[in-house]
């Protein structure tokens, strides 16, 4: 099983830039959130979507933008870089069935970008 | 909201030695808790997680955690430990707030030494 699935890997992006994250899952979650980790920081959620077409701002959502049209993608959207967004993006993914539940999330292996 | 506070930004143990690291929770409701261990350049796996049925939790690798309301804290152990254990260490809580979204502490890096 592929799991959670982020491009790219690596990316180099000047100010004012823009691009776009890619996030795929395949085990039909249908909770996914985006974070992006920063040394000595943890882990800070930027934004989240607990079905198709349905996304909610997390802790840190100044500057990106998200959407959700398919259960499987959860693209994330930097539309002027800035080097305060330098860090550690991370995607994942987990099912909810309704009741409170501790299921667990899945993550991608990252995509580390900075902003020159 | 909740929050964890993880105490010891970095851990040194021998290998074959005790590994104790620690996690204390805010929450005054029964939380969801997790540890999860991240290797150099990879993303974040599952080392276990709480539920009420028990409060000491079994994970991967010979990991447990026990988890103590009285104390609020869900502190990771491993009797030994061993070289490919050394990697960034993450306790995280989540609740309703932000769909089930994941509060993680800061991390503890553990190093292990010959």
């Amino acid at each position: 099983n592929a799991g959670v699935t982020q491009t790219p890997k690596f990316r180099i992006l000047k100010i004012g830039q823009s691009m776009t994250l890619q996030c795929a899952q395949d085990m039909n979650h249908n909770y996914m959130y985006w974070y992006r980790q920063d040394p000595g920081m943890g882990l800070k959620l930027i934004y989240y979507s607990v079905g198709a077409g349905i996304t909610d701002k997390g802790e840190v959502p100044n500057g990106y933008n998200v959407s959700r049209s398919t259960t499987e993608d959860f693209p994330l959207r930097l539309e002027l870089a800035a080097p305060s967004q330098t860090s550690v993006y991370f995607c994942a993914s987990s099912y909810y069935f309704g009741v409170d539940s501790n299921q667990p999330q899945h993550f991608g292996d990252g995509t580390r970008l900075s902003i020159l | 909201a909740q929050s964890v506070t993880q105490l010891g930004s970095h851990v040194s143990v021998s290998e074959g030695a005790l590994v104790l690291l620690r996690c204390n929770y805010s929450s005054s409701v029964p939380p969801y808790l997790f540890w999860y261990v991240q290797y150099p350049n990879q993303g974040l796996q599952l080392l276990l997680k709480y539920t009420s049925a028990a409060t000491l939790v079994k994970g991967i690798n010979g990991f447990e955690a026990e988890f103590k309301k009285s104390e609020t804290s869900f502190h990771l152990t491993k009797p030994s430990a061993h070289m490919s254990d050394a990697a960034e260490y993450f306790c995280a809580v989540s609740g309703k707030d932000s769909g089930y979204a994941l509060n993680f502490g800061k991390g503890t890096s553990l190093l292990v030494t010959p």
